[in-house]
């Protein structure tokens, strides 16, 4: 089965540096979303990506945050300075039409 | 404020027993709800999705059910494996794919030997 594929597995990373999450959706797909999950808490929903452009945000998807799709397959989720509070695990997941959504194994960012 | 709330949090059972995990969820507008399975360390797999007019949907030994009149869904695992063992997440969408996305809590399942 198809699946999204997400690098690195594990980041771990100094308070106020960059980071940049890598994320390969499945080939067809239109749609490209993020999501992160604080340990112990419920998944929350980022931003969503459509077209080439955001289609949607939460209010946690503030200006430190961005995404990119720099190419055909890459979809990136950038944060600028990086905050204690955004150490988490990082869903990538991408769909079809048929509005169901395949996740990746996430990136579990830790910010020291 | 658009809320899913899942019980129990966690639960134990033996290796070929059934369990039933419940979800109620006051998310509106209402377009389709969800179960996910995660692995630890992994993301959430697609186990169902049914829409308002879908009482029951299958996916092998997985049964969702749904009332939307009381908003309460239901997923049970019928002669659970020791691979059964997960977290159970229960979401509910209100429009279109993924940006419109409520996420439970989820309820941890572990299948003993």
């Amino acid at each position: 089965e198809p699946e999204v594929t997400q690098t690195p597995s594990h980041q771990v990373t100094q308070m106020g540096q960059e980071v940049i999450l890598r994320c390969v959706p499945i080939s067809n797909h239109l749609y490209f979303y993020w999501y992160r999950q604080i340990l112990g808490q419920k998944v929350e929903f980022l931003v969503s990506f459509y077209n080439n452009e955001i289609s949607e945000k939460s209010e946690i998807f503030d200006d430190q945050f961005s995404v990119e799709r720099p190419d055909g397959s890459n979809f990136t989720l950038k944060i600028r300075s990086t905050k204690l509070e955004d150490s988490a695990m990082y869903f990538c997941a991408s769909s079809d039409l048929d509005e169901k959504l395949f996740f990746g194994s996430g990136t579990q960012l830790s910010v020291l | 404020k658009n809320q899913v709330e899942q019980s129990p949090q966690s639960l134990i059972i033996l290796e070929g027993k059934n369990c039933t995990l419940q979800c109620n969820y006051t998310v509106s507008p209402f377009s389709n709800l969800r179960w996910y399975k995660q692995d630890t360390g992994r993301g959430p797999v697609s186990l169902t999705i049914m829409t308002f007019s879908e009482n029951t949907k299958s996916n092998g030994r997985y049964t969702a059910t749904l009332d939307a009149d009381t908003k309460q869904s239901s997923l049970h695992i019928t002669a659970s494996q020791l691979s059964d063992s997960a977290s159970y997440i229960c979401v509910v969408s209100q429009g279109a794919a993924g940006n419109k996305l409520t996420f439970g809590g989820g309820t941890r399942v572990l299948v003993k030997p």
